[in-house]
């Protein structure tokens, strides 16, 4: 059974700092992995996917790389700004459905 | 462009009445999922369509959770008799399933529901 974790589950840092974030997951047979974007309250908003064949995708500021062989997904986001404070969520892919499997998340809060 | 829309955003009902949800996936997209997320925790798998096929439900979908997709457009989830603990957001999400395509999901406002 696929399990997700996301490490810390909190973070605050000062604006500008550059930040990782940390996704792993049990069981390497994954069809993707996206990143999501959660304010309170609100839906998900889709930031990256990466396909089981790619090692990482780029948009904007925000990085994420993929290593299947030791389960994990790192997050990486460059000068942070105050707008970035949100919940991040990571979720892998079954290879047959799509559906995704959810870590509990990492709520970022950047400070001014 | 249109993105996944969901009704209605906020529901507050008593224990043991009825309620359903509606889900207007992206259009041209033919897979549509239901999840369900509580405070503090990630959204949770409740069951997948592909056009109007229901292929694949979770063990968290009781019996009195109905779910159907005719015609393979929009989704519609019902609960009856419904429990406090049914309390949660209902987040509906949609994918274009084709071949070699990365099956990118976006996803609705939810609708938050409240049980008293």
């Amino acid at each position: 059974k696929q399990e997700v974790t996301q490490i810390p589950a909190a973070l605050s840092v000062p604006e500008g700092e550059n930040l990782v974030l940390n996704c792993s997951f049990t069981d390497s047979a994954i069809y993707n992995l996206q990143w999501f974007r959660q304010d309170p309250g609100k839906g998900l908003t889709s930031l990256l996917l990466i396909q089981s064949s790619q090692r990482e995708q780029t948009s904007g500021r925000l990085n994420a790389s993929l290593d299947k062989s030791s389960g994990r997904s790192t997050l990486y986001i460059a000068a942070s700004q105050p707008g970035d404070s949100a919940t991040y969520l990571c979720a892998v892919g079954s290879s047959n459905t799509g559906k995704l499997i959810f870590g509990q998340g990492t709520t970022l809060q950047v400070k001014p | 462009d249109t993105g996944v829309s969901q009704d209605p955003r906020h529901k507050i009902t008593k224990r043991g009445q009825n309620v359903t949800f509606r889900c207007d996936p992206i259009s041209e997209h033919n897979r549509l999922y239901w999840y369900r997320q509580t405070l503090g925790q990630g959204p949770e798998f409740l069951t997948y369509f592909q056009n109007e096929a229901q292929l694949e439900k979770s063990r968290l979908l009781s019996d009195r959770f109905s779910a159907e997709r005719p015609k393979g457009s929009f989704s519609t989830l019902e609960i009856q008799r419904t429990e406090q603990g049914d309390s949660a957001m209902y987040l509906c999400a949609s994918s274009r399933e084709r071949l070699g395509g990365d099956n990118e999901q976006f996803f609705g406002p939810g609708t938050r529901l409240t049980v008293l």
